[in-house]
């Protein structure tokens, strides 16, 4: 059974670096093929691909966003990390990480974790 | 950056069947990704490369493929499949993932 969730701040200040970590069950980083992504929803609006990162610690970012996203895994512990600097109001939304699989679904984002909301607010 | 142009949205009666498209310059290149997302809870996969259904997801929806139009229908609509609905792809060089920008679907 494939689980993941979501962790970190709830508020972050403007300018300050938002710090996210997916920790996930029933399926290892170490497999070919299998990927982790980050994927947010402002309130009210439509999903947002931010990264990507894959089993072989190849990663895919946003290209509106590139410059400000960093996605690390820590395979020992099943953690993927998101950070993205100088947040702005603009990026107040949940937060997903979700499971990228190998084989007939992949290039899908199968299991999603429950989301985290995140305000970015003085 | 590349697209994938959704409606906002479409009603349709009990019973009947709704067709939500999704269209994309790459798509006669890349799979398309259908999701379900119902208030307050994560999407979940209803649709996977074009038209392939994962186990649990019921045999009123499907996919299909027309070039650079894809088209999620729902036969036989239930009150219970009112959501937004959200295609999901790449681009042309598989490099990078797009959503569009989601479809509600309301069930008069």
């Amino acid at each position: 059974q494939i689980t993941l969730k979501e962790s970190g701040p709830t508020l972050v200040k403007p300018t300050q670096t938002l710090t996210l970590t997916c920790t996930f069950s029933g399926f290892s980083l170490r497999t070919t093929g299998v990927g982790v992504g980050w994927i947010r929803q402002p309130p009210g609006k439509a999903l947002e691909w931010l990264a990507l990162i894959y089993w072989n610690d190849d990663k895919r970012y946003s290209p509106s966003l590139k410059s400000r996203l960093t996605i690390t895994k820590d395979t020992s512990k099943n953690q993927v990390v998101l950070t993205m600097t100088n947040m702005d109001p603009v990026d107040t939304a949940t937060y997903y990480c979700a499971h990228r699989p190998t084989g007939t679904t992949s290039g899908s984002f199968d299991y999603w974790g429950q989301g985290t909301l995140v305000t970015v607010s003085s | 950056s590349y697209e994938l142009t959704q409606p906002p949205s479409v009603s349709v009666s009990p019973g009947q069947t709704a067709r939500i498209t999704c269209s994309g310059d790459a798509l006669p290149k890349q799979y398309a990704y259908w999701y379900q997302q119902k208030p307050g809870q994560a999407p979940i996969l209803v649709i996977y490369r074009d038209n392939g259904r994962p186990s649990g997801i019921p045999e009123r929806f499907s996919g299909s493929n027309s070039g650079t139009t894809v088209t999620l229908t729902i036969s036989g609509v239930q009150a219970e499949d009112e959501a937004d609905y959200y295609c999901q792809s790449a681009d042309s060089s598989g490099t990078y993932q797009v959503f569009g920008g989601g479809t509600k679907l309301t069930v008069l």
